[in-house]
């Protein structure tokens, strides 16, 4: 169980268009999904917090209309980097925390994204 | 925001040795606190957690303690095989939500 899923798990774009990630809990609800960015060989970086059916809290230095956050269902929530540049190429990787107040993440296994 | 120190940022075992990766924090309102193990390329995966009601925690050849009043807890590898190889993180509750903030993390071998 607590299975998240990410898609793609990889992507090549050039610069100037958008990219949607998909982040998806397979076997449970989650009213509170996260996104995080991680640079080679560091830690995880949060970017947001994303909660179904309302706006997501950006963290600081997180350009809101640069990385767009949906999370229209219970299971699903996306992250659009809009007009990538080579510098947005990273490692994205949700998580989601199944609802009913637990502590508890599982994360996606992460999508590689490249920026030509 | 909460202070999430690691060490060590490497750390090298032989085959059947015990690994201890420790962790420090600066919110003392600090109440969940998990460690999750990345493979090169992967998702990090929680293999155990503990939360501020508990001192110590065990499944099977992993451990974690934590000492409340030193604000710090640290994560127990008996037995290390190969396949223990790869990098863990310790992370924090963020006080004021369900986020959580991760050490740098620390990058075990286990040698044959």
């Amino acid at each position: 169980g607590a299975v998240v899923s990410q898609h793609p798990s990889r992507v090549i774009c050039k610069s100037g268009t958008s990219v949607k990630i998909e982040c998806r809990s397979l076997d449970f609800q989650a009213t509170t999904m996260f996104w995080y960015r991680q640079f080679p060989k560091q830690s995880l970086m949060l970017m947001a917090t994303s909660n179904e059916g309302s706006k997501a809290t950006y963290e600081q230095g997180v350009e809101k209309d640069k990385f767009l956050i949906n999370h229209a269902s219970l299971t699903l929530s996306t992250l659009t980097v809009t007009s990538a540049h080579p510098e947005d190429s990273s490692f994205y990787i949700c998580s989601a925390r199944p609802s009913g107040g637990v502590d508890t993440q599982y994360f996606g296994p992460g999508t590689r994204l490249t920026v030509l | 925001g909460e202070n999430v120190e690691q060490h060590p940022s490497t750390l090298s075992v032989q085959e059947g040795d015990s690994a201890v990766i420790k962790c420090t924090y600066s919110d003392s309102a600090s109440n969940y606190f998990p460690w999750y193990k990345q493979e090169l390329g992967k998702g990090p995966q929680l293999i155990i957690d503990i939360r501020s009601n508990v001192g110590e925690k065990k499944d099977q050849r992993i451990a974690v303690t934590l000492n409340k009043t030193a604000k710090h807890f640290s994560l127990h590898i008996t037995e290390t095989q190969p396949e223990d190889s790869a990098v863990y993180f310790c992370a924090v509750r963020v006080n004021s939500g369900y986020a959580l903030n991760f050490g740098k993390g620390t990058s075990l071998l286990v040698t044959p």
